[in-house]
């Protein structure tokens, strides 16, 4: 069964660079139909689809925030990667890795990013 | 404001069946794109409870329930039960805004 584990920074200033990385075990991540999604939570609110990366390597992103965002996939190390750039306090907020194709099938549990002087 | 409306909040009481809407439009539901639906224990990671309208993954009790018209969904539970108070989200595309994955703001079940 596919496991998915988020690891990063807890703390991230403002105007700078959150780097997040999914580890992916009990499946590889560069075959398959599957997308390889982040997924954010603010505080209190609802969920927020941030893009994927399918195992083509090819990616979508949420056009809100596409300007701003990067995901990258390491198959050789069986991780997935977010980059947001210029980060600010209205990007506080559980992010979470994930995969699925038209739905989410499997869920890491999220890690909280707070953006913060 | 999210492009998928639900009712922030609905209630019940243990044995009661209650349904969650999820309002799109043209773009999503309306254009024929399917809706799936989460459930989020307190403190814990959304979780699959329904996908294509009405179909459950294996392991999810048949008191959940799913049903598309239109540019509307409901998720429906009946028989509930207290460990059903959770967030429940519905999920679909939407080709107009071009989000591959868009979420309802979330219902809390009170049980």
């Amino acid at each position: 069964q596919v496991q998915l584990q988020e690891s990063g920074p807890g703390l991230v200033r403002p105007s700078q660079t959150l780097s997040l990385t999914c580890t992916v075990s009990g499946g590889p991540v560069g075959s398959g139909d599957y997308y390889w999604s982040w997924i954010r939570q603010p505080p209190g609110k609802g969920l927020e689809w941030i893009g994927y990366i399918h195992s083509s390597g090819n990616t979508y992103y949420n056009p809100s925030l596409k300007s701003r965002v990067t995901i990258s996939l390491d198959t050789s190390k069986v991780q997935f990667s977010l980059k947001v750039i210029s980060m600010t306090a209205a990007d506080t907020g559980v992010y979470s890795c994930a995969r699925g194709i038209k739905w989410i099938d499997t869920w890491g549990h999220g890690t909280l990013v707070t953006v913060s002087s | 404001q999210s492009v998928l409306t639900q009712p922030p909040s609905v209630s019940g009481a243990p044995g009661q069946r209650v349904t969650i809407s999820c309002t799109g439009s043209r773009s999503n539901l309306g254009a024929g794109y399917d809706v799936h639906w989460y459930q989020q224990l307190p403190g814990a990671a959304p979780k699959l409870l329904i996908y294509n309208n009405n179909y459950r993954p294996s392991g999810v009790p048949d008191r959940f329930s799913g049903s598309k018209s239109g540019t509307s969904a409901s998720l429906a539970i009946t028989g509930l039960q207290p460990e059903d108070e959770a967030d429940y989200y519905c999920q679909s595309y939407d080709g107009g805004l071009s989000v591959h994955m868009v979420f309802g703001g979330g219902t809390k079940l009170t049980v």
